[in-house]
């Protein structure tokens, strides 16, 4: 079973600044992957970054990067320098074996 | 444009009617997942399928759903006698294989609206 726990139903974040969207989750399984998703008003679902768990080094896309602890079962996405365009529905996800499991989302507003 | 292609956008049934939708994988890509969304909460798996098979149902409704996914063509999500609790949006997903590495690649989704 999985399960993915995002705490923070919404965040704001003012432009040109630094925002932390925190991410647990739980699973029985030993080989998984994490992903966070984005969803924009159009309501799309666009895949912003991905971790593999049996990585140590953390995930890095561009301003996107996430701070994944293992053992306290934390997948956390960090957004530098926030751009308008970045406020939207986070979602993260686990990916075991076949089905992949989200979390309720958060909503990032960006304040110019 | 090669992702995956969901038709209709939006769909408006009665109660009672039936409810079809469809989902175009990638190209290349044989697996598919389909997922709903209620609003303001996030995607909960529904079902996996694989061409001609279903793998995982586990959270597919006993009632009323299914879900094909046939040789040719594409992937059908088909609701009977719809309720207005059906009313959501519907993804669906596709990856080239099953294995954990392998993102998902979503489609925009159907916003089904029950009246």
């Amino acid at each position: 079973a999985q399960t993915v726990t995002q705490s923070q139903p919404e965040m704001s974040v003012q432009e040109a600044e630094t925002v932390t969207l925190s991410c647990t989750y739980d699973t029985s399984e030993s080989d998984y992957y994490l992903f966070w998703y984005k969803q924009p008003p159009s309501r799309q679902m666009i895949l912003v970054i991905r971790q593999e768990a049996y990585k140590q080094q953390n995930a890095t896309e561009n301003r996107f990067s996430v701070n994944f602890q293992k053992a306290a079962k934390s997948f956390s996405l960090k957004i530098s320098d926030s751009q308008l365009g970045d406020a939207a529905m986070y979602f993260c996800a686990c990916k075991g074996y076949q089905k992949v499991t989200f979390g309720t989302g958060t909503k990032l507003q960006v304040i110019p | 444009n090669a992702g995956v292609m969901q038709n209709p956008r939006h769909l408006v049934r009665r109660r009672g009617q039936e409810a079809r939708l469809r989902c175009s994988p990638m190209k290349g890509h044989s697996h598919v997942y389909w997922y709903r969304q209620l609003p303001e909460e996030g995607l909960k798996f529904m079902v996996y399928l694989q061409k001609e098979n279903i793998i995982d149902e586990s959270g597919m409704p006993k009632e009323r759903f299914s879900a094909e996914f046939p040789k040719e063509g594409p992937s059908i999500l088909r609701i009977q006698q719809v309720v207005r609790g059906d009313s959501a949006a519907y993804f669906c997903a596709s990856s080239s294989t099953g294995s954990r590495d392998q993102p998902q690649h979503f489609g925009d989704g159907t916003r089904l609206s029950i009246l």
